[in-house]
């Protein structure tokens, strides 16, 4: 059985940063690509960031580039969105989720057959 | 970015009736070499995330009830539920995967009339 936990999430002030991971389980983990999806209230679903099977492509929604920084640890069965110059509006829900099906090890599709339960990030002073 | 809309935002529906959920992308995400249209359908929950329903349009996701079924081409897609269930209370999310950044619709709550 599949499984993604996200952790990491917390309250930190403006300007500031947070590392989020989320351990995969259940799979091969190195043969699908993974995502961070966030969710808000007023935004609904966005799409941050993406990393490849491989890990040596990384792909992100324009919201997210600049400060946010995807990274995986095949070994490890880890992804990461490092996320630096927080902002009142980067407070969401944040979802790992993993790509349905393997594309090859550079691409990725985007749509999720799995999702962890998330992890609450609140940026506020 | 390729704009999402769904239609309604909310609907009530008798239980075992028919509940149809409309997406319309802002432009075509069909494929034409390949022929697939890349669109996705998710159910969430309160409390929990997103679960796949149906991708490339049409496909099933393993497990879900046949109930559920999708179809459309091109910029016009729906999301049938042929026979609604107590279970199926939920807000029900379409998705384009066709170009990143990959984008979701705002979300159409469906409730029991």
């Amino acid at each position: 059985e599949v499984q993604l936990l996200e952790s990491g999430g917390a309250l930190v002030q403006p300007g500031g940063s947070l590392r989020l991971s989320c351990a995969a389980s259940g799979f091969t983990f190195g043969r699908y690509a993974m995502s961070w999806v966030r969710q808000t209230p007023q935004r609904g679903l966005e799409w941050l960031a993406a990393v490849s099977g491989s890990g040596n492509s990384t792909y992100y929604a324009n919201s997210a580039k600049g400060r946010f920084t995807i990274s995986r640890d095949i070994p490890k069965n880890t992804v990461f969105l490092q996320m630096t110059s927080l902002r009142s509006e980067d407070t969401a829900i944040y979802y790992c989720a993993k790509d349905r099906a393997p594309l090859d090890n550079e691409n990725f599709y985007g749509y999720f057959d799995s999702w962890g339960p998330g992890t609450l990030v609140s940026v506020s002073s | 970015d390729i704009v999402m809309t769904q239609s309604p935002d909310s609907l009530a529906v008798s239980l075992g009736e028919r509940a149809t959920i409309n997406c319309k992308s802002s432009q075509s995400i069909l494929y034409t070499s390949n022929k697939r249209n890349y669109f996705a359908w998710y159910q969430q929950k309160p409390g929990q995330p997103p679960k796949l329903l149906i991708y490339w349009a049409s496909t099933r996701e393993s497990g879900v009830p046949d109930r559920f079924s999708g179809s459309g081409s091109g910029t016009d897609f729906t999301l049938t539920i042929s026979s609604l269930q107590a279970e199926d209370v939920a807000v029900y999310y379409c998705q384009q995967y066709y170009t990143s950044p990959g984008t979701f619709g705002q979300g159409t709550k469906v409730e029991i009339k």
